[in-house]
């Protein structure tokens, strides 16, 4: 069995600010771990992904995360908030050759 | 063009209607899943489909049905539909072979479905 927890469904920072969206996950067997984006009106695109190498992942955007292991993590986060960063942020889990399971996501709001 | 198409982009219809929304993908992968999206509830998983001949129910399936016509090919059909099965519907597609570079589930643009 797998799951995800994303912690805070709504996130607001000021522009130029660190970016933290948490993600604590669950599953049996080893993770892959996911973050997606979705921008209004538009369908989900890959952030980053952790496949069991680094365990500090990079991605687009200057978006990054770190795989903890004991602590069932995998925050991401962001030095400086944009606001073209504004948009739905989704952590996803899957367990070896399980199914793609989804948090229930976090909107981030950049203020001016 | 797109790896993940799906079709129609948007459909408006009528409660009690049947409707089917299809899925085609390009990637090659045999797995294919159909999520339903709702604000605050994130992603939730309707049906999912490992093979041609291997198709299981997700979390919320009831009032759906599925069939993957071929490797490339899911589609989702709700044989009545009701209001409150109006939604943003995600087809996506991943490997079954989890390699360090094929992991992810690709999606497509989405479907916005609205039953009045």
């Amino acid at each position: 069995a797998q799951s995800v927890t994303q912690l805070g469904s709504h996130v607001s920072v000021s522009e130029g600010a660190l970016v933290l969206l948490r993600c604590n996950y669950s599953s049996s067997v080893p993770p892959y771990l996911f973050w997606y984006v979705q921008y209004p009106n538009q369908g989900l695109q890959l952030l980053l992904k952790y496949t069991s190498a680094a365990t500090l992942v990079k991605g687009i955007n200057g978006f990054e995360a770190e795989f903890k292991k004991s602590e069932t993590s995998f925050h991401l986060t962001k030095p400086s908030a944009h606001m073209s960063d504004a948009a739905e942020y989704f952590c996803a889990v899957r367990g070896g050759y399980q199914k793609v399971t989804f948090g229930t996501g976090t909107k981030l709001q950049v203020i001016p | 063009d797109a790896d993940v198409t799906q079709t129609p982009r948007n459909r408006i219809t009528k409660t009690g209607k049947r409707i089917m929304l299809e899925c085609s993908q390009t990637k090659g992968h045999d797995r294919m899943y159909w999520y339903r999206q709702d604000p605050g509830l994130g992603l939730r998983l309707i049906y999912y489909s490992f093979d041609v001949k291997d198709i299981n129910k997700g979390e919320i399936s009831d009032g759906y049905s599925v069939s993957r016509q071929a490797q490339a090919k899911f589609s989702l059909s709700l044989e009545s539909a009701i209001p409150n099965q109006t939604a943003l519907y995600f087809c996506a597609t991943s490997d079954s072979a989890p390699t360090g570079r094929n992991t992810e589930a690709f999606f497509g643009q989405g479907t916005r479905l609205t039953v009045v």
